[in-house]
């Protein structure tokens, strides 16, 4: 069964609109969370959350943790046509070397 | 220039045919990780390794062999056995933080079936 679930799976908004993407976990042994970009080729790193309730901001974009729910969201304000992308959530786990366990992704475009 | 690197970037395997996917890093790191990533899809795990001369099975291991000779390199053979290779395939590596790593990513490989 998937262990990271996220919603919703695509998106279309325009440009300048505000967008949050959600990502939900059930796993146990949780280490942290990690938000990727990916544009057509390898994903980019966004944000690691490892604290419930610290939220962390870069730019436009910004994400928070809650433990307590087991999610965690990407918040992108003022969105531009170069933020279409998919956005991935992985969960590290403390068993298979900490490898990333991977949501199916949010596909989001932005409209000029 | 640090980085991690993959190659080739496209590659078409013939009905029976092993391929090796090659990856390599200069970022000295410990942790190498093999992903596959299908349409609509997230990444799944197909073997890691935290050290040199050791790797694991990650969840989708069948029909893949790995080896890690050396800290930099973690080439990966789709073998014969593999029956749907079709797929983008990405390497990652970290320095292992106990799980509080950030894992970064090659440009990938596109393997194709002929």
């Amino acid at each position: 069964e998937d262990k990271v679930v996220q919603s919703p799976l695509s998106l279309v908004v325009h440009e300048g609109d505000t967008v949050t993407l959600n990502c939900s976990y059930e796993v146990t042994n949780f280490r942290s969370l990690l938000w990727y970009k990916q544009e057509k080729k390898a994903p980019t790193f966004l944000f690691m959350l490892t604290s419930s309730g610290i939220e962390k901001k870069s730019g436009r974009l910004s994400s928070i943790l809650d433990k307590k729910e087991l999610s965690s969201i990407l918040n992108i304000t003022a969105t531009q046509t170069g933020d279409s992308a998919i956005y991935l959530c992985a969960v590290v786990l403390g068993d298979s070397g900490y490898a990333l366990n991977f949501g199916k992704g949010t596909s989001l475009l932005v409209t000029p | 220039d640090g980085g991690i690197t993959q190659s080739p970037k496209y590659l078409f395997r013939k009905e029976g045919q092993n391929v090796t996917l090659s990856c390599e890093q200069n970022l000295n790191h410990d942790a190498m990780y093999w992903y596959r990533q299908d349409p609509g899809q997230g990444l799944r795990l197909i073997y890691y390794s935290q050290i040199v001369n050791d790797f694991q099975k990650g969840d989708i291991a069948e029909g893949y062999s790995v080896s890690r000779e050396k800290k930099e390199s973690f080439p990966l053979t789709v073998t014969s056995a593999q029956k749907n290779p079709t797929a983008f395939y990405l390497c990652a590596s970290s320095i292992p933080r106990g799980g509080r790593e950030t894992q970064y990513f090659g440009p990938g490989t596109r393997l194709l079936v002929l």
